[in-house]
């Protein structure tokens, strides 16, 4: 079982609707938690960071972190077709030097 | 801010010969620096991390005299792919930390093809 599980999609959505996409982990030592989006052959951008239970809202995207569930969740509300990409998620631990343990990531197409 | 650089974006090199791949941070001073290697469809495999004027530390299966690492100041690190071969073909991606930060802000990557 690996540590973060990601369905790795594709997603696919039409423009406007509310993409969900979401990560399960195993070891509950995680701390801190992140998103990224990657284009093809482009490095990941980092959209969201999180450390604690609860929901953080930037602009059109909201986290959401279930310490207890050890799940956490990515909103992109109004998602246009520049929101198709692939998402990552990722999450570290102090102790290990802040290496992060990324999901697999899913594929996301926002269709016009 | 936080801006990451890489350079070259792509590289073609011939097979034996070795290629330096620059990672910059450009409006912040990175303590950690990460290298990543990314197979097409599949997410990224880290390769070491380097933290300013240490040696680095590989990841298990990492040759570190194939894959030399030099991290000499708060805002550059270099992967030198050392003799390369065409299965080193790859996409190589470097990320960096600032001091006391978890999280890692990626650069924009260098496809190596390796002929």
């Amino acid at each position: 079982q690996k540590e973060v599980e990601q369905d790795p999609g594709p997603l696919s959505v039409p423009e406007g609707a509310i993409v969900s996409l979401n990560c399960t982990y195993s070891n509950s030592a995680f701390q801190y938690f992140m998103w990224y989006r990657q284009y093809s052959r482009k490095g990941p951008e980092l959209l969201m960071y999180t450390y604690s239970s609860g929901n953080k809202e930037d602009g059109r995207f909201t986290a959401q972190v279930d310490k207890s569930s050890k799940y956490i969740s990515l909103f992109i509300r109004d998602s246009q077709p520049s929101d198709s990409a692939t998402y990552l998620c990722a999450m570290t631990l102090k102790a290990a030097g802040n290496k992060l343990t990324f999901g697999g990531g899913t594929r996301v197409l926002v269709k016009p | 801010g936080a801006v990451v650089s890489q350079h070259p974006s792509r590289v073609i090199c011939k097979s034996g010969t070795s290629v330096k791949i620059e990672c910059r941070s450009l409006d912040f001073q990175a303590t950690t620096m990460f290298w990543y290697r990314q197979f097409p469809k599949q997410s990224l495999m880290l390769m070491a991390t380097s933290n300013e004027g240490s040696k680095a530390t590989y990841e298990q299966g990492v040759e570190k005299d194939k894959f030399l690492i030099n991290h000499a100041s708060l805002t550059l690190s270099t992967l030198t792919v050392t003799s390369a071969h065409p299965e080193d073909s790859s996409f190589y991606i470097c990320s960096a930390s600032r001091q006391g930060a978890n999280e890692q802000y990626f650069g924009p990557g260098t496809r190596l093809t390796v002929t």
